[in-house]
């Protein structure tokens, strides 16, 4: 079993549409919990991280953590065709050796 | 700020033969870590260089090596090339403080192993 599972997708939505993205995870010390977007062809960059549980907003970006369900969430409101990329999910014991889920493909379609 | 760079872009080897990757941190960062990344999969953490020491190491055989020069740059060594050795490499670089390191990668070396 992999420390952290993630759907591949690939995930196809309508422009405007609410996105959600989930991992989970096996190994309940991790404390750090990123999600990172990746475009075709570039490195990936980092988009939100929590540390602990909790639900963290950033514009039309919100994460959540579920730490007793070993679960996290990033959601994507008013999804636009700039959003298409590879999204990852991250996390650790601390922020310097992350363990990512596989990513899942989305696009948005006009 | 030119962000994190590496090199080269792209990368062409035969099995059996050595490869040097190199990577140049994000000016004012001092940790530089290397990831692979196979097609289809997220990246995996090779290890990490602060104060030209590996600091920490994942799950690679010691065909992987790495160094970290005074200036911070890095360079990431993979011996006795297998197909499988085949992917992205991904360098990220972070300063090391206390608390939260958020890691900036940099767009990556594509390795091919014929």
């Amino acid at each position: 079993q992999k420390e952290v599972e993630q759907d591949p997708g690939p995930l196809s939505v309508p422009e405007g549409a609410i996105v959600s993205l989930n991992c989970t995870y096996s190994n309940s010390a991790f404390q750090y919990f990123m999600w990172y977007r990746q475009y075709s062809r570039k490195g990936p960059e980092l988009l939100m991280y929590t540390y602990s549980s909790g639900n963290k907003e950033d514009g039309r970006f919100t994460a959540q953590v579920d730490k007793s369900s070993k679960y996290i969430s990033l959601f994507i409101r008013d999804s636009q065709p700039s959003d298409s990329a590879t999204y990852l999910c991250a996390m650790g014991y601390n922020t310097d050796k992350l363990i990512f889920g596989t990513g899942t493909r989305l696009q948005v379609f006009p | 700020d030119a962000g994190v760079t590496q090199s080269p872009t792209h990368l062409i080897k035969t099995r059996g033969q050595q490869v040097t990757l190199r990577c140049s941190p994000k000016s004012g960062h001092d940790t530089v870590s290397w990831y692979q990344q196979a097609l289809g999969q997220g990246p995996q953490f090779i290890f990490q260089y602060y104060e030209e020491e590996e600091r920490q190491r994942g799950n690679f055989p010691d065909r992987f090596s790495g160094h970290q020069f005074p200036n911070y740059s890095s360079e990431l060594n993979v011996n006795a090339l297998l197909l499988g050795d085949s992917a992205l490499y991904l360098c990220a670089s972070s300063l090391d403080t206390s608390s939260y390191n958020e890691q900036f990668f940099g767009p990556g070396t594509r390795l091919t192993v014929l």
